[in-house]
């Protein structure tokens, strides 16, 4: 996941232009990645997934990159709207998961959309 | 949200008291979590479980225990509540399509130990 500090990093931005969130993963062997939304007081929110050997999907107003090279996974939210304000985080899932089927979750980025 | 709710919502406890969460799912899935949520952290998984009868540690265990007696209802208990458990909880459950397996959240537990 990402590298984790004490405070969320954060992006602004204005209402109606795209935002682009970024997260380092740390397992070069992990096959499988998700992108949660988290709003203030509630549970993740499942958003978008993406295989390993995949490089881009495309959802509803949002797009994930996949940069295996640099370890790099990226969200793409086009068009964004005052309701897309939340935490987003990724997630990991190593190849081979053991028992445990367990996703490393990154710490997140706080989205913040400007009227 | 996959069918899952937890309780209580919201609880305030007193250091030294033992405290149970519930996570309660209607879609019969195998595969269930808890994590907490700290300021600064991701995710960090406490428990899972891998069937009835079947748990496991996480990378945070200690002080927390777990029980799944059947397949809809995943507790996890605080056997002595201390400061450092004042957290926000959420279970999870696992769903599989192919080989892709993605968890799903509840929608979390607020606990203050005082």
């Amino acid at each position: 996941g990402e590298n984790v500090g004490l405070h969320l990093p954060t992006l602004s931005v204005q209402e109606g232009d795209n935002s682009i969130i970024n997260c380092a993963y740390s397992n070069s062997a992990s096959d499988y990645f998700i992108w949660y939304k988290q709003e203030s007081g509630k549970g993740p929110q499942f958003i978008i997934d993406i295989r390993s050997n995949m490089d881009k999907r495309q959802g509803q107003r949002v797009t994930v990159l996949l940069n295996k090279t640099v370890k790099h996974l990226s969200l793409q939210i086009a068009a964004t709207q005052p309701g897309d304000s939340a935490v987003y985080f990724c997630a990991e899932k190593p190849p081979r998961f053991g028992s445990a089927r367990q996703l490393t979750f990154g710490s997140g980025t706080q989205l913040t959309v400007l009227p | 949200d996959a069918g899952i709710t937890q309780s209580p919502r919201h609880k305030v406890t007193e250091t030294g008291t033992p405290v149970t969460l519930r996570c309660h799912q209607t879609e019969n899935h195998r595969y269930m979590y808890w994590y907490r949520q700290d300021p600064g952290h991701g995710l960090r998984l406490i428990h899972y479980s891998y069937g009835v009868k079947d748990t496991d540690k996480g990378e945070v265990s200690d002080g927390y225990s777990v029980s799944r007696s059947k397949t809809e209802d995943f507790l996890l208990t605080l056997e002595s509540a201390t400061s450092s458990q004042t957290s926000v909880y959420f279970c999870a459950i696992s769903i599989a399509v192919g080989a892709s397996e993605t968890q799903y959240f509840g929608p979390g537990t607020r606990l203050l130990v005082l």
